[in-house]
């Protein structure tokens, strides 16, 4: 157990909906990134936010965005769904913003587009 | 596009052997990060080596880099069952704030 927390676990919906996925970092980390991993593409950094600022930003469509709160937890909002957003997505987390840090990885969210 | 890009995409030995993983890149790097994924779970983090380092140790993990080459390996000797799972190197690119993962290795175990 990593220490990040993800849900939900699953999450099955339509083209054209929007869906919110939440991730709680874990204990003490100030920095959230987010990856999207499909068997096309593989695993592809989305976006980080630092202490609640935007920090880096990887392959991030216009249809999603990102925060993250003051108590340091992250949403990913993906809106106007198309078959191609299923995929595996990851929260995870690092103590400071810099790409030395070890990153700690949730369980995952599981998105089927349908 | 993928920095890293591991060889073999798959790897299949018997219990007891040593696997070996490589991982090849594109652009300099400050470090290199090793990952394991199981099936379908969050990836964990193995061991880091930074550009200026040539091996390190991790129990039963061997990692070298060579930035002349531009490529890293990943050796786990005495192979277990519960090694196996797809193996990722990740990096970044000097300047960026962002860690660039390859494909990845499947890497399976037979008892």
């Amino acid at each position: 157990d990593s220490g990040v927390t993800q849900t939900p676990k699953h999450l099955i919906t339509a083209t054209g909906q929007r869906v919110t996925l939440r991730c709680s970092p874990r204990s003490g980390d100030l920095s959230v990134y987010w990856y999207q991993q499909s068997l096309d593409q593989g695993l592809q950094f989305l976006i980080q936010y630092y202490n609640g600022e935007e920090r880096a930003k990887g392959n991030i469509l216009e249809r999603f965005s990102a925060q993250q709160f003051p108590d340091l937890h992250s949403e990913l909002n993906l809106s106007s769904l198309e078959l191609g957003d299923s995929a595996l997505y990851f929260c995870a987390s690092s103590v400071y913003a810099g790409v030395y840090n070890e990153q700690f990885f949730g369980p995952g969210t599981r998105l089927t587009v349908l | 596009s993928q920095q890293g890009e591991e060889d073999p995409q798959a790897l299949s030995i018997q219990e007891g052997e040593n696997a070996t993983m490589n991982c090849s890149y594109k652009t300099s790097i400050n470090n290199l990060q090793w990952y394991r994924q199981n099936s379908g779970r969050g990836l964990v983090h193995l061991i880091l080596i930074r550009s200026n380092e040539r091996e390190k140790h991790s129990g039963r993990l061997r990692v070298t880099l060579d930035t002349s080459k531009k490529s890293s390996s990943l050796l786990i000797t005495a192979s277990r069952a519960a090694d196996t799972a797809s193996y990722f190197c990740a990096t970044d690119s000097q300047g960026a704030q962002k860690l660039v993962f390859g494909q990845g290795t499947r890497l399976t175990i037979n008892p």
